[in-house]
């Protein structure tokens, strides 16, 4: 069975672009979690989408803003990119109304010059 | 707000050596704690899973305790081996689904 798949694996871009990262769950998950690792700062929690709508967000600005599809794939967007957006950004999916265990896809190093 | 504290934050050990990790967190109102394995610049692996009414969960050389009540759990690692390290990471999930992630404990075991 396929894991949890993201792309790119690094996406490097300028101060003020946006970037889209993307993200694919375990066939059958229905929930997409996304996380930041930044450095120095752990994992915190981004945006949770399921059946199509956002159902919870962290504590981030709104220029941080996604979706998922009706195949249950999510992109993350981040609009006008600042340099402490350089993070790892970490895909998640599960069976919300199962299994609350969450698998984590290998991540999307993005970096902001 | 939910807080998870990890120690030590680095540990040192030589192979074969059992060891055990700390994971603290500050409100016990949890459905459940993860444990995860991080590699560098890797994503995550998720070890064990254990629910809020479960006390632990074993998993070959690991185990994993959790005393929800102090807001403590622990990961035993039995026997290491160089191939166990990694960073690892406990995390809890909350009613709002979200897991809350400690800082993590970054684990050297030297040959």
């Amino acid at each position: 069975e396929a894991g949890v798949t993201q792309s790119p694996t690094h996406l490097i871009k300028t101060r003020g672009q946006q970037a889209t990262l993307r993200c694919s769950p375990i066939s059958g998950h229905t929930s997409v979690y996304w996380y930041q690792q930044a450095l120095g700062l752990g994992l915190q929690f981004l945006l949770w989408y399921d059946e199509g709508e956002e159902r919870n967000r962290g504590n981030f600005p709104p220029r941080f803003s996604g979706r998922q599809f009706p195949n249950y794939s999510s992109e993350l967007n981040v609009n006008a990119l600042e340099l402490e957006d350089s993070a790892l950004y970490l895909c998640a999916s599960n069976d919300y109304r199962g299994s609350y265990e969450q698998y984590f896809g290998p991540g999307t190093r993005l970096t902001v010059t | 707000k939910q807080e998870v504290t990890q120690i030590p934050a680095a540990l040192s050990v030589p192979e074969g050596e059992n060891l055990v990790l700390n994971c603290s967190f500050t409100d016990s109102a949890i459905y459940n704690l993860q444990w995860f394995r991080q590699d560098p610049g890797k994503g995550l692996t998720s070890l064990l899973l254990i629910q809020s009414s479960q006390r632990e969960q074993t998993s070959g050389r690991l185990n994993a305790s959790l005393d929800k009540s102090s807001g403590r759990s622990t990961l035993y690692i039995a026997a290491s081996q160089p191939g166990d390290s990694a960073t690892y990471l406990c995390a809890v999930k909350t009613g709002a689904n979200n897991l809350f992630f400690g800082t993590g404990t970054r684990l050297t075991v030297i040959p």
